[in-house]
């Protein structure tokens, strides 16, 4: 079945440590994004690309970085300078955007905690 | 992209009745769609309403769009246990990434 996959479920960081969130799809899909999700809140972007070897910083990109060296993978590295880190990530994707955007397709998310 | 504002932010109903939820954004847009989310999942896309539409169906769900009053409906109907969740609407079209308000949480009481 095609869809996206994110891992792990439950991550643990230590404080100063740098931690990769893994997102990958098989749905061919161009488009791919990163959220942020707080407790009660709505989701924010962090970073979202269109296309291979191209991205483009979301609302709240301080802390994070990504790559786009595939078509079917997009990592989150979650660095030492997120101050606040814990939070739910959710990694989506859709088959492109602009004018005629499509309906994204989510992961099940990776709720990062740090301890 | 621009985040929509959803209202109310929550609701109770007796499972079988129906629940509506309405969404609000600033700016002009090409199309519009609504999410659910179970606690601790991902979203799950339910419905896109393009600008030149007015309705759409699908299932028990049915979306009006009100591009002069920028304003868009969800309503469930004859509502399920399982419809507890939280309902996000995006206003889309833009260049950039969808943005999500808060969104409704749904609760149906048995």
């Amino acid at each position: 079945d095609g869809g996206i996959t994110q891992s792990p479920k439950y991550l643990f960081r230590k404080e100063g440590q740098n931690v990769t969130l893994s997102c990958e799809q098989n749905l061919n899909h161009d488009a791919m994004y990163w959220y942020r999700q707080d407790p009660g809140q709505g989701l924010r972007l962090i970073y979202y690309s269109q296309i291979v070897n191209d991205f483009q910083k979301g609302d709240i990109a301080e802390g994070y970085s990504v790559s786009r060296e595939k078509k079917e993978s997009f990592p989150l590295t979650v660095t030492s300078a997120q101050k606040n880190p814990t939070a739910f990530y959710l990694c989506a994707s859709s088959p492109g955007q602009g004018a005629y955007d499509y309906g994204y397709t989510f992961g099940s998310g990776t709720r990062l905690t740090v301890v | 992209s621009q985040q929509g504002e959803e209202d109310p932010q929550a609701l109770s109903i007796q499972e079988g009745e129906n629940a509506t939820m309405n969404c609000s954004y600033k700016t002009s847009i090409n199309n519009l769609q609504w999410y659910r989310q179970n606690s601790g999942r991902g979203l799950v896309h339910l419905i896109l309403i393009r600008s030149n539409e007015r309705e759409k169906h699908s299932g028990r769900l049915r979306v009006t769009l009100d591009t002069s009053k920028k304003s868009s409906s969800l309503l469930i109907t004859a509502s399920r246990a399982a419809d507890t969740a939280s309902y996000f609407c995006a206003p889309g079209g833009g260049a950039d990434g969808l943005t999500f308000g808060k969104g409704t949480h749904l609760i149906i009481q048995p």
